[in-house]
């Protein structure tokens, strides 16, 4: 079955370390994104690329990075300038590099939590 | 810019009354828009969207929402609530034209009780 893979489910850090969370796909899309998600704040856009070698900050980039050097894989690294990364991390893709008309497929998660 | 608001934090339904999630956006010209479910420790699973052509859209789940323009919505509904309906519920808006990302509304729990 295609789908989007999301590793680990369930990741602790400590002060100061940084930490990648891992992505997947294997539905041949050209676009993925990452996202974060507090409780009643919605999800809110961190990164995304449209292709591969290629990525634009979201919303609120600030204290993460990421690559895109294959198409099938879009790691987040949650750096340690990122002062409060304890949330849950949702990775998407979607068909195309552009048009606003093609749902977005999520993983089922990375859950961040500070030791 | 687009926005979008969802009224409502919380929702909750007896098993079998009608489900009502509302959603009003905010953008310049008509969106493109979706509605997403979530269960818990799990991630976001298209409900329905409607991009262009009839304002009534079905989706799974016996779900349906209608477009307004006049009205900037996109309610979901659902005409009897099972209890597997309890979950969180996104709308979310994208630009209809070029490259655009989502703008998720900040979500509504759905609660059924037997």
């Amino acid at each position: 079955d295609g789908g989007i893979t999301q590793s680990p489910k369930y990741l602790f850090r400590k002060e100061g370390q940084n930490v990648t969370l891992s992505c997947e796909q294997n539905l041949n899309h050209d676009a993925m994104y990452w996202y974060r998600q507090d409780p009643g704040q919605g999800l809110r856009l961190i990164y995304y690329s449209q292709i591969v070698n290629d990525f634009q900050k979201g919303d609120i980039a600030e204290g993460y990075s990421v690559s895109r050097e294959k198409k099938e894989s879009f790691p987040l690294t949650v750096t340690s300038a990122q002062k409060n990364p304890t949330a849950f991390y949702l990775c998407a893709s979607s068909i195309g590099s552009g048009g606003g008309n093609q749902p977005q497929h999520f993983g089922d998660g990375t859950r961040l939590s500070i030791l | 810019a687009q926005s979008v608001t969802q009224l409502g934090s919380h929702v909750s339904v007896s098993e079998g009354a009608l489900v009502l999630l509302r959603c009003n956006y905010s953008s310049s010209v008509p969106p493109y828009l979706f509605w997403y479910v979530q269960y818990p420790n799990q991630g976001l699973q298209l409900l329905l969207k409607y991009t262009t052509g009839a304002t009534l859209v079905k989706g799974i789940n016996g779900f349906e929402a209608e477009f307004k323009k006049s009205e900037t919505s996109f309610h979901l509904t659902k005409p009897s609530a099972h209890m597997s309906d309890a979950a969180e519920y996104f709308c979310a808006v994208s630009a209809p034209r070029g490259y655009s990302t989502l703008t998720f509304g900040k979500g509504t729990m759905l609660l059924v009780s037997p």
